[in-house]
């Protein structure tokens, strides 16, 4: 069975300050992988995709970057906090980019 | 560009009456629309998904038709039970490993 893994399930950091938020996906070869962002109570807004090792597609800018350094493996970063990056950050995998399997999230909270 | 419209953001029923939450979208691409229904604190799950025009799509008692001609994939559900109370997003993939999300509908149901 598939599993999809994110940590750290929660962050509180402060303005300014680096973050890295990871995710790692046990039972799938070759997943296809995104980020995606949700405030809280609000809609889910795709952040990045990945489709192979070391492949990385932005969609939208939000002083955020990724990496998938393994196949298994994608992270999210920055190396200076913004007040609006806080929120929810679900990692996510699908086969055929039909139907995503989400993550648990990491709910960020900066200050 | 791309967009999906939910116009309705809060939805109260009582338990065992019908419910339809609308859903629109704009693309110029062949459109392949999706529900995902969040419960609280949880990740988001797929719901329904279609991409065949005028074919009902159904799981978990809920429904949904793809109409192409008037750019629709309303989510029905014929007696709404109270484990039904969730958020619920509809959601496009037009452009390969984008999905664009609506706003979100949050249903409450009573007792």
């Amino acid at each position: 069975a598939q599993t999809i893994h994110q940590w750290p399930v929660a962050e509180i950091k402060a303005v300014g300050s680096p973050l890295s938020l990871g995710c790692t996906i046990k039972g799938k070869s070759s997943p296809n992988l995104y980020w995606y962002w949700q405030a809280t109570g609000g809609t889910l807004q795709q952040l990045f995709y990945s489709i192979t090792v070391g492949q990385v597609e932005s969609v939208v800018q939000l002083n955020l970057s990724a990496s998938r350094p393994k196949d298994d493996q994608f992270i999210l970063s920055t190396e200076k906090l913004l007040l609006s990056h806080s929120g929810f950050y679900l990692c996510a995998w699908s086969l055929s980019a039909e139907t995503l399997y989400f993550g648990s999230g990491t709910r960020l909270t900066v200050l | 560009g791309d967009s999906v419209t939910q116009t309705e953001g809060l939805v109260t029923l009582t338990k065992g009456l019908p419910v339809m939450l609308n859903c629109t979208y704009q693309t110029t691409y062949s459109p392949f629309l999706f529900w995902y229904v969040q419960h609280l604190n949880e990740a988001p799950k797929l719901l329904l998904k279609s991409s065949t025009d005028n074919k009902r799509t159904e799981h978990q008692g809920f429904y949904a038709t793809l109409h192409k001609s008037s750019s629709s994939f309303h989510l029905q559900k014929s007696s709404v039970q109270l484990s039904d109370s969730a958020l619920y997003f509809c959601a496009l993939r037009s452009n390969y490993n984008v999905l664009y999300f609506g706003s979100g509908t949050k249903l409450t149901v009573e007792p």
